[in-house]
């Protein structure tokens, strides 16, 4: 199974909206609404951010949105602040039943 | 809350046999409708899906890994367990272990991570 597609990088400055895509096939970001991103701060395990495409875990910010189009899943991250910065990864179910995950982004905020 | 924490081996030499465990507290491994991952990241990289287990024992592995993983799973114990034989330096990598609910597919309780490295 291939690994999902997103940017290696993305920036913004604070207070601005900045959004990460990833890019799958119709056998799973296409396929399926199991769709979810994850939060890693450096040597931190990483943390669910987004499930089911858009939804957000308790204690998340409002701040973090997700949705999907097509193969393309996207996080979209308003009112950027520092503590943002962070690698994000999205994971996808697959029709082979397993999981794949993306190869990360690191956002960066200037 | 629940709570994971990965222990094993830090050193395995090549073409040896990978074992970890899981140890789950807070919360009945074998209760609920839960799937245990694991999932490593060699340093710099992106996160890879190794497999995962249910608590009736059926197991789901990465295509890429199928031939070298075993995970099983001791609900006595409350701790599931990772194998992986004929490791290379390619193996080296933290090993998180990871709890997802089927309805959300997703990881939602995650490890603090165990570093491996696979060295002679």
């Amino acid at each position: 199974q291939s690994a999902l597609t997103q940017p290696a990088s993305v920036s913004g400055s604070p207070g601005q909206s900045i959004t990460i895509s990833c890019t799958g096939t119709s056998s799973d970001v296409g396929g399926f609404n199991y769709v979810s991103w994850y939060q890693q701060h450096p040597g931190k395990a990483p943390k669910l951010m987004i499930y089911d495409v858009s939804e957000r875990p308790s204690g998340v910010s409002d701040r973090f949105s997700g949705s999907k189009s097509g193969n393309t899943a996207s996080l979209t991250i308003s009112g950027l602040q520092a503590e943002d910065e962070a690698d994000y990864y999205c994971s996808s179910y697959t029709s082979s039943s397993t999981w794949v995950f993306g190869g990360g982004t690191k956002l960066t905020v200037l | 809350q629940v709570q994971l924490q990965e222990s094993g081996p830090g050193l395995v030499t090549p073409s040896q046999t990978l074992s970890l465990t899981c140890t789950v507290s807070g919360g009945s491994i074998s209760r609920g409708s839960y799937y245990w991952s694991w999932i490593r990241q060699p340093a710099g990289k992106g996160l890879e899906w190794i497999g995962r287990i249910y608590t009736s024992g059926s197991t789901i592995y990465n295509p890429s890994l199928k031939s070298r993983v075993s995970i099983s799973i001791d609900t006595s114990k409350t701790q599931f367990s990772l194998k992986l034989s004929s490791v290379t330096a390619a193996d080296t990598a933290v090993y998180y272990c990871a709890r997802m609910a089927p309805s959300t597919g997703a990881f939602d309780v995650w490890g603090q991570g165990t570093m491996v490295t696979v060295s002679s």
